[in-house]
């Protein structure tokens, strides 16, 4: 596709079930980030892919969460044992170039609810 | 560290009137700047960005922002609104890693009244 694609776009799930989102970045971005938009909380960084390097982990908010990229492509974020405090927006970008100079081109998200 | 400030939550402007956001960043590294805006169940889509060239930026869709150093500022404005720009809009600072990781403020949402 064109663009960034996500899914599933909707996600609602019991507390305690684990959850697998997916990132299809625009094919030959090298460089792929999870963000986690909560109500009135902006968007906050969870996790960057860089290539074949080690991926930086920094944002990630508790053991709960990871986050693969397979092939340099395809990336999963996977919660465990959700919370309710896990409810949120998670959106993924890809970027072409590495630096600080480049756009993020981001997905349209997807929207876990955890009941 | 970095970080931005975006001052008001929430601001309602009429049709044809000015459009001004503001945001104030700190870095401790020369700054790249950007704005973001998501409309409805949509994603981001960049508006403009900052990277150390002109310090007044134009970006898409009328808009433009002025990089001020000393007032550590990037204000976003547009000179009249137009009942499409209403949506959320997010100022962003590179990271000092030089990553391309983004430190985004906490949003403004624009509302346009006929």
């Amino acid at each position: 596709g064109a663009g960034v694609s996500q899914s599933p776009s909707n996600k609602v799930t019991e507390k305690g079930k684990d959850v697998e989102l997916r990132c299809d970045p625009i094919s030959g971005h090298t460089a792929l980030y999870w963000y986690r938009q909560s109500l009135g909380q902006g968007l906050e960084f969870l996790i960057y892919f860089q290539g074949n390097s080690a991926p930086d982990k920094s944002g990630l908010p508790s053991d709960r969460f990871s986050a693969e990229r397979t092939g340099g492509s395809v990336s999963t974020l996977t919660i465990q044992r959700t919370q309710q405090e896990d409810s949120a927006v998670y959106l993924c970008a890809s970027s072409l170039q590495t630096g600080n100079t480049g756009e993020l081109f981001f997905g349209e998200g997807s929207r876990l609810t955890v009941l | 560290a970095q970080s931005v400030t975006q001052l008001g939550s929430h601001v309602s402007v009429s049709e044809g009137a000015l459009v001004l956001l503001r945001c104030n960043y700190s870095s401790s590294v020369p700054p790249y700047l950007f704005w973001y805006v998501q409309y409805p169940n949509q994603g981001l889509q960049l508006l403009l960005k900052y990277t150390s060239a002109a310090t007044l930026v134009k970006g898409i869709n009328g808009f433009e922002a002025e990089f001020k150093k000393s007032e550590t500022s990037f204000h976003l404005t547009k000179p009249s609104a137009h009942m499409s720009d209403a949506a959320e809009y997010f100022c962003a600072v590179s990271d000092s890693s030089n990553t391309g990781k983004l430190i985004f403020g906490q949003g403004t949402t624009l509302q346009v009244k006929p």
